[in-house]
C-alpha cells in the first residue's frame, strides 16, 4: 500500500536560516506525484511545490525546493531563507493513481514548523 | 470562482442532528474530493467526484455519510444523526482533471463541532 513517512514532528529554526523538512514514501507504481502542502493556524492548504516521478530535476518554487531522491524514495521540502510567516504545518503528500480513487492524495503527518525571530 | 469555498466555515450541531456541509469547487474543474482532518491526525479521505459522478463510495467512514454533486460544481457532503467522533475540520480540494498534474486546491474547510 501507498504511504506517506514524516518523522519530524516539530521542528525549529532561526528566521533567515534554511531549514529540510523530511518526507518518505513507499509505492509500487513507477508514475505518481509528490506534493508540499503548507497548513497555517487558519486551516487552510496552500499548494507550495509538485515533483513529477519522471521529472529528472529537483522542483523549486521561490523559496521552496524538494530534493527528490527516487532510489531513497525520499521527496524533501527544502524551505531557505525562512521567515516568520513560515510557521505552520507542513504535509508531505502523494498522488494515487487515477484509477484509484481518483488520483486521491495520501498525506504524512505533518510537521510542524516554528520560526524563531 | 478565483478558489475552492466551503461554507459554513464552522458548524456547532448536537448529537444526533444531521449536518450539510458545502463545497463550491473552482469553475471548470471536473474533479472534486473531500478530506477530514480529525485533530492531530493528518488527512483522511472521503470521496471524489469526477463530474457529478461518485464511482467509489468506500472511503465513507459510515452509511451515515452521503455526498453528491450537482450540475458538475457544487458538492455537499452530509452527516445524518451526527456522533461526536464526527468532529473533525472536513476539506474539500477542486482539480481540472483526475491526473492532478496541475495540483489540487483546498477550500478553508468547515470545522465541525458536535457536542
Amino acid at each position: 500500500a501507498q504511504k506517506i513517512t514524516q518523522t519530524q514532528p516539530g521542528m525549529f529554526v532561526q528566521e533567515k536560516e534554511a531549514v529540510t523538512l523530511d518526507c518518505t514514501y513507499d509505492t509500487s507504481d513507477q508514475s505518481y506525484g509528490l506534493f508540499w502542502y503548507k497548513q497555517p493556524s487558519s486551516g487552510e492548504m496552500i499548494f507550495l511545490i509538485y515533483q513529477g516521478s519522471y521529472d529528472e530535476q529537483n522542483a523549486t518554487e521561490g523559496r521552496y525546493s524538494l530534493n527528490f531522491q527516487k532510489a531513497r524514495k525520499s521527496a524533501n521540502l527544502v524551505i531557505s531563507a525562512s521567515q516568520l510567516g513560515d510557521s505552520a504545518m507542513y504535509f508531505c503528500a502523494m498522488r494515487e493513481p487515477f484509477y484509484n480513487q481518483g488520483g486521491k492524495l495520501i498525506f504524512g503527518q505533518g510537521t510542524e514548523l516554528s520560526v524563531k525571530p | 470562482g478565483a478558489g475552492v469555498s466551503q461554507s459554513p466555515s464552522n458548524k456547532v450541531t448536537e448529537k444526533g442532528k444531521d449536518v450539510e456541509l458545502r463545497c463550491d469547487p473552482i469553475s471548470g474543474h471536473t474533479a472534486l474530493y473531500w478530506y477530514r482532518q480529525s485533530l492531530g491526525q493528518g488527512l483522511e479521505f472521503l470521496i471524489y467526484f469526477q463530474g457529478n459522478s461518485a464511482p467509489d463510495k468506500s472511503g465513507l467512514p459510515s452509511d451515515r455519510f452521503s455526498a453528491e454533486r450537482t450540475g458538475g460544481s457544487v458538492s455537499t457532503l452530509t452527516i445524518q444523526r451526527t456522533q461526536q467522533e464526527d468532529s473533525a475540520v472536513y476539506l474539500c480540494a477542486s482539480s481540472p482533471d483526475l491526473r492532478g498534474s496541475y495540483g489540487y486546491t483546498f477550500g478553508s474547510g468547515t470545522r465541525l463541532t458536535v457536542v
